[in-house]
């Protein structure tokens, strides 16, 4: 299958710092991505849908300034947690669809912890 | 009701035995439909597409109802290592995707 990765796998922050997640699809070109969130025992909850080239389109009780998203290739998305707080504690997971399939393929994800 | 539903499990079997999991969708416009498995504290991994006429992979076969809007997976022979979460998903909408993911349904596969 196709592969995505993503960067870091793991981050320890203070609470106040901002963070950023990098998600690359290796060897295909994505012109969707996704963004999710996971809490433990949780089922993934999507954040965001981004697009090449075009504003994020964010789930409902997702702030768009503190998630900020950047989709500016169609091999890589970004995900910026802003003035992280020890909430925003979770397993962040992109996913990347290639063009013209249904399938997600989903990159290892994110450790983020704030203290 | 929520637009993807699965057996709340979890599920204790024994190695060998077979499971079925199902799953019901809400969306009738849904179009496409996955099995993902995920071990404790990793990523999703596509596990299965779900087509109409029904498909198998190895010890793993999965079926879609449109007309009932139900989707199943069987496990045969269970392994040890078949113990994870597996989750039902679902692309619905018009005009562009939306992803739904089931709850998940864990399992234990047990010596």
């Amino acid at each position: 299958g196709a592969v995505v990765s993503q960067h870091p796998s793991r981050v320890i922050c203070k609470s106040g710092t901002s963070v950023k997640i990098e998600c690359r699809s290796l060897d295909f070109q994505a012109t969707t991505m996704f963004w999710y969130r996971q809490f433990p025992k949780q089922s993934l909850m999507l954040m965001a849908t981004s697009n090449e080239g075009s504003k994020a389109t964010y789930e409902q009780g997702v702030e768009k300034d503190k998630f900020l998203i950047n989709h500016a290739s169609l091999t890589l998305s970004t995900l910026t947690v802003t003035s992280a707080h020890p909430e925003d504690s979770s397993f962040y997971i992109c996913s990347a669809r290639e063009a013209n399939t249904d399938t997600q393929y989903f990159g290892p994800g994110t450790r983020l912890t704030v203290l | 009701r929520k637009e993807v539903e699965q057996d709340p499990g979890p599920f204790n079997v024994p190695e060998g035995a077979t499971v079925a999991f199902n799953c019901t969708y809400s969306n009738s416009a849904s179009q496409s439909f996955f099995w993902y498995r995920q071990d404790c504290r990793k990523e999703p991994k596509l596990l299965m597409s779900v087509y109409s006429s029904g498909n198998e992979d190895g010890r793993f076969t999965a079926q879609l109802n449109r007309a009932s809007q139900y989707i199943s997976l069987l496990i045969r022979d269970s392994k040890l290592s078949d113990s994870a979460t597996y989750l039902c998903v679902v692309n619905a909408g018009t005009g562009g995707f939306k992803t739904i993911f089931g709850a998940g349904t864990r399992l234990f596969v047990k010596a």
